[in-house]
């Protein structure tokens, strides 16, 4: 157990649908990375938020949006969902002394199907 | 902009074979690198990272990786695998300080018994 919780594991809905993905970070982690996998794209970096400031953006599509709260967990919005959206999430943390050396803790991932 | 290239895809091999995962990074400066891991059912992992220092790092469960500034690698090995070494192994990197990390699409590794 990494100590990050992701809800919900699996989730199914239709084209067009938003979902809210959620993520706790590991007790006293600061940081929360998001990250989208799919077979044909591997593991692709989408938002990190340190301390409730977005801290660095990766190949984030404008349908999505997060944020991170004063409790440290975070959120990833999906709207306008597309077929292509269908994939695994997975919310990473980083503590104070690990920012920026790439040390993360995963969660297990929140599935994504889009049909 | 920083990003991973891992060579395989697929790798199959038999209990006790040798092992090398490729790993190429592409980034001008100073990097940070890692080999994660993610087991069946399992979530990442660290196996091993390389911050400065001795070029051959070692990580749980026997792997290791060695950094090679002119070829921008970051190759993983193990002298003997295990059929518990099946997983998905992702390459990753970033700058010191920095808080962008890229993984690279990860090599599905099948040990056969």
């Amino acid at each position: 157990d990494s100590g990050v919780t992701q809800t919900p594991k699996h989730l199914i809905t239709a084209t067009g649908q938003r979902v809210t993905l959620r993520c706790s970070p590991r007790s006293g982690d600061l940081s929360v990375y998001w990250y989208q996998q799919s077979l044909d794209q591997g593991l692709q970096f989408l938002i990190q938020y340190y301390n409730g400031e977005e801290r660095a953006k990766g190949n984030i599509l404008e349908r999505f949006s997060a944020q991170q709260f004063p409790d440290l967990h975070s959120e990833l919005n999906l709207s306008s969902l597309e077929l292509g959206d269908s994939a695994l999430y997975f919310c990473a943390s980083s503590g104070p002394g690990t920012r920026g050396t790439g040390e993360l803790f995963f969660g297990e991932g929140s599935r994504l199907t889009v049909l | 902009a920083q990003s991973v290239s891992q060579h395989n895809h697929h790798v199959i091999l038999s209990e006790a074979a040798s092992l090398e995962l490729g790993c190429n990074y592409s980034y001008g400066g100073t990097v940070n690198l890692f080999w994660y891991v993610q087991y069946p059912g399992q979530h990442l992992q660290l196996l091993l990272k390389y911050f400065s220092g001795d070029p051959l790092v070692k990580g749980i469960k026997g792997f290791e990786a060695e950094f090679i500034k002119s070829k921008f690698s970051f190759n993983l090995r193990k002298p003997s695998v295990q059929w518990s070494d099946t997983a998905e192994y992702f390459c990753a990197v970033n700058a010191p300080r920095d808080d962008k990390i890229i993984f690279g699409k990860g090599t599905r590794l099948h040990i056969l018994p």
